[in-house]
């Protein structure tokens, strides 16, 4: 079985500063992907950024960047020079590899990030 | 290109009542996906389907049934809702995950369910 867990359910960041979003996950599938998805206030899911396990570098997109720490099993987020429209639900999820886990997503209960000006 | 798209966006329903929900795309993917969302439980999987014809149970399939009978749509019915249904549900399509390791769900904009 897999699992997401995000230990964070609220965080609080001043705007342009930097802020990192935790995210650790458990599986015993030897391949897997992770993902992180912005939840804003309107409901939509977006996907933000991807990292696979037998990545050699850490992921980043614009000011996303993801910390993986494959020995610790943690994907955390890191969102550099925050912005008032970063206020959102962030959720980690994994995908598997094996037969019955390469299709679906598991999620995190999220961690509501709230940008103050 | 319209992506995922959602119908209705909002449903109050009866206790008992049945309802479907609709979820189109576009981007002719294989795989599509419905979920639930509950506060401080993320979302989980009710049912998916892994291409036109086909329907599987995801981790909370009970009350609800599936069906995929044009490779674009995939509807989720409820045929006696119970106010434990009450959620934001979101349907999602992708193409098939094998050798695309990256490829993301497209989710749709989701439909907010109140059960009475």
């Amino acid at each position: 079985a897999q699992k997401i867990t995000q230990t964070q359910p609220g965080m609080f960041v001043q705007e342009k500063e930097a802020v990192t979003l935790d995210c650790t996950y458990d599986t015993s599938d030897p391949s897997y992907g992770l993902f992180w998805y912005k939840q804003p206030s309107s409901g939509e899911m977006i996907f933000l950024i991807y990292q696979g396990s037998y990545d050699q570098q850490n992921a980043t997109e614009g000011r996303y960047s993801l910390n993986f720490q494959k020995a610790r099993k943690s994907a955390n987020l890191v969102i550099s020079a925050s912005q008032l429209g970063d206020s959102a639900m962030y959720f980690c999820a994994m995908r598997g590899s094996s037969g019955g886990s390469n299709y679906k997503l598991t999620f995190g209960k999220g961690t509501l990030l709230t940008v103050n000006p | 290109n319209a992506g995922v798209t959602q119908t209705p966006k909002f449903r109050v329903l009866k206790t008992g009542q049945s309802m479907t929900l609709l979820c189109a795309q576009d981007m002719n993917h294989e795989y599509m996906y419905w979920y639930r969302q509950d506060p401080g439980m993320g979302l989980r999987l009710i049912h998916y389907s892994v291409g036109e014809g086909t329907t599987a149970k995801g981790e909370v399939p009970d009350g609800y049934n599936v069906s995929r009978l044009k490779k674009q749509n995939f509807l989720l019915g409820l045929e006696s809702a119970a106010p434990s249904q009450t959620s934001v549900y979101f349907c999602a399509s992708s193409y098939p995950p094998s050798g695309r390791p990256q490829e993301t769900q497209y989710f749709g904009p989701g439909t907010r369910l109140l059960v009475l």
